[in-house]
């Protein structure tokens, strides 16, 4: 079974760092470009970034572009998505997501459907 | 610009249909798109992609009663035989180089 597992929430204060991460699970963790969704409360889903866990060739939503940082560890099968100096505006729901659809001949590509989803993980950010 | 635009709500008896609509702005009505269904307090499901042509494909497990059409611009989610369990936010999503855009989302009530 094709699983993407979230780490549990977190409560931060203002200017604190955080990492949370996305453990991929029943499918080639290297071949399928991981991207990361943020629901802010009461808002709907915008696109962050993707990242090809492969080589780690990462692209960025010019909206989050320097705010946060995406990475990922082949040998875990886990995605990151981390800030150095959080906000109150980043309180949200992250979901991580891949896409497998389209895939040929084990390439897959960053603009496509994401057809797998984790449960989320809610941040919240407040002094 | 890719502009995905959805009523913000949508309601529907119990065992009636459903059809929602969304809308890629001008210029665009080549575009695939899929749809997400967003229950409360669990990550999106993906439910299947819909191209331009109408033609669909389904995810894993998405039941029947839920079918995807196109015309031109405009991209549907028909669910048919409405379940309690349907009562969730829909989106639609879709991309190209460089870009993934959601829609606004529709939140479905089931009556």
């Amino acid at each position: 079974e094709v699983q993407l597992v979230q780490s549990g929430a977190e409560v931060k204060k203002p200017g604190e760092s955080l990492k949370i991460s996305c453990k991929g699970s029943g499918y080639s963790f290297t071949t399928h470009w991981l991207a990361w969704v943020r629901q802010m409360p009461g808002k709907g889903l915008e696109w962050m970034g993707i990242i090809y866990p492969g080589d780690s060739d990462t692209r960025y939503s010019p909206s989050f572009e320097g705010q946060v940082t995406i990475s990922a560890d082949k040998s875990l099968t886990t995605g990151y998505l981390q800030w150095s100096s959080l906000e109150a505006s980043d309180t949200a729901t992250y979901y991580c997501a891949i896409s497998r659809i389209d895939c040929s001949g084990g390439t897959c590509y960053p603009w496509r459907p994401f057809d797998v989803w984790g449960q989320g993980t809610m941040v919240t950010v407040s002094s | 610009q890719l502009v995905l635009t959805q009523s913000p709500s949508a309601s529907a008896s119990l065992g009636a249909s459903v059809k929602l609509t969304c809308t890629l702005s001008s210029g665009q009505s080549s575009y695939a798109i899929a749809w997400h269904q967003h229950q409360a307090e669990k990550g999106p499901r993906y439910l299947m992609k819909v191209n331009s042509d109408g033609s669909h494909i389904k995810g894993d497990g998405i039941p029947d009663r839920f079918s995807g059409s196109s015309s031109g611009a405009e991209r549907y989610l028909t669910i048919s035989s409405l379940q309690s369990e349907d009562e969730a936010d829909y989106y639609c999503q879709t991309w190209a180089t460089g870009i993934q855009v959601f829609g606004g989302g529709t939140k479905l009530t089931v009556l």
